[in-house]
């Protein structure tokens, strides 16, 4: 079976640049995550939506972060501009439920000059 | 609020060594506590988990106890492969809540 499938798996880009990730869930999941890893900061969730609503985005750092889940199988993480400080790997994840287990995608991994 | 934290490393071992990570929680509750293993070039997989004070997750080889009176969730393996080299992270997550609290992860090195 398909697990959650990320795109692109590498991104590099110029500051200033707009990038969007790219994620699908699981079929079937009904809960969707975007978090940020870094190594300052580790794992931070960014955004969580249910059934294709997002429910929390405290996590968002600003404006210039954005994120969409237009149906059940696929959701955008946006950032325009693009700033050196974004550089990270972003993962997506999801579940069937809100407190069922999280599988992972494989991450994108972005680097921002 | 929630927190979790874990030995930092890098932690280096031979091959068959005995491996214990330390991760200790602190909760307003009664949380359920996750090891989860990122593989090189990979997302997070769930490795064990226990939901509650006295549960063994157990999985592959590794074990960790749910201690409540110590608040402690530590993972053990009575003998690495180098296969195992990976980071390990523990997670915490209150009732049927969606937020999962990560600890900062702890690279383990396995040399044959």
């Amino acid at each position: 079976d398909a697990g959650v499938i990320q795109s692109p798996r590498h991104e590099v880009t110029e500051m200033g640049q707009e990038v969007t990730l790219r994620c699908k869930p699981i079929s079937g999941h009904n809960s969707l995550f975007w978090y940020r890893q870094t190594m300052m900061r580790g794992l931070e969730l960014l955004i969580y939506f249910n059934n294709n609503v997002p429910i929390d985005d405290s996590g968002m750092p600003e404006d210039r972060f954005s994120a969409k889940m237009p149906n059940a199988s696929f959701s955008t993480l946006k950032i325009q501009p693009s700033e050196p400080r974004d550089s990270a790997v972003y993962f997506c994840a999801s579940s069937l439920g809100a407190g069922e287990t999280q599988y992972f995608g494989p991450g994108t991994r972005l680097l921002v000059l | 609020g929630n927190s979790v934290t874990q030995m930092e490393g890098p932690v280096t071992l031979s091959e068959e060594a005995f491996l214990t990570i330390n991760c200790t929680y602190t909760a307003t509750g009664y949380p359920s506590l996750f090891w989860y293993v990122q593989y090189p070039g990979e997302g997070l997989q769930l490795l064990l988990k226990a939901t509650k004070a006295d549960d063994k997750g157990s999985n592959k080889g590794f074990e960790a106890t749910y201690r409540k009176e110590t608040t402690s969730f530590h993972l053990e393996k009575g003998s690495v492969q180098v296969s195992d080299s990976a980071v390990y992270f523990c997670a915490s997550r209150e009732g049927s809540n969606y937020k999962l609290t990560f600890g900062k992860g702890t690279l383990l090195t396995v040399n044959p």
